[in-house]
């Protein structure tokens, strides 16, 4: 079963509003990561928060995490028509030894121009 | 400076034929996973290579599926007697190191179609 899942599956939007997804999770985590995928591409890192952690910004993302209801937010603002990707949330596990990045299945943003 | 490289870029190949996905990763990342993206999916994690250590082979879905890494450099994914199921797209990925807190650079895939 997939540790992240994002929230909604599609979003639709207008240039210039603000885009929020979500991100839940199972068990305890090391960090929470945020990836974009544009359509037949690869994923592009875009923001990592730690579990000590509670919000970041990048630019015109910004992320929040708390770790007491397992989610995690991210905004992004003034969204582009560019902004138009698929966007995933993945955890690394606490503990151990264990570095694997677990993904969910995206939220799919359509900004429209 | 190149990112991660893939070939090829897709794949066609007959059910029962065996594949073999190529990877290069970004120079000096010691790091290297392999995931597998189905249609309108996550990603599922299929192995991971650090350095010298035995792999993490935990995500293989068969014993058909294999994968190496030479010289800690280039991998390599090998699907043996593809089956239908087996189509998706084939992510690599390489991190400097194994520290968690070190983000993943992604290829762009090779896209496999069994037929």
């Amino acid at each position: 079963s997939q540790q992240g899942e994002e929230d909604p599956q599609a979003l639709s939007i207008q240039e210039g509003e603000n885009a929020t997804m979500n991100c839940s999770y199972k068990t305890s985590i090391n960090n929470l990561q945020w990836y974009r995928q544009n359509s037949g591409r690869g994923l592009v890192h875009l923001i990592l928060i730690r579990s000590n952690e509670r919000e970041k910004h990048s630019g015109r993302l910004r992320v929040t995490l708390d770790t007491s209801k397992k989610s995690s937010s991210l905004l992004i603002t003034a969204s582009r028509a560019a902004d138009t990707a698929s966007y995933f949330c993945a955890t690394i596990l606490s503990g151990g030894s264990n570095y694997k990045l677990t993904f969910g299945k995206g939220t799919l943003l359509t900004v429209n121009p | 400076g190149a990112g991660v490289s893939q070939s090829p870029s897709n794949k066609v190949t007959e059910k029962g034929k065996d594949v073999e996905l190529r990877c290069d990763p970004i120079s000096g990342h010691t790091a290297l996973y392999w995931y597998r993206q189905s249609l309108g999916q996550g990603l599922e994690f299929l192995i991971y290579f650090q350095g010298n250590s035995a792999p993490d082979k935990s995500g293989l879905p068969s014993d058909r599926f294999s994968a190496e890494r030479t010289g800690g450099s280039v991998s390599t994914l090998t699907i043996q007697r593809t089956q239908q199921e087996d189509s998706a797209v084939y992510l690599c990925a390489s991190s400097p190191h194994q520290a968690p807190n070190s983000p993943l650079h992604f290829g762009n895939g090779t896209r496999l179609t069994v037929t």
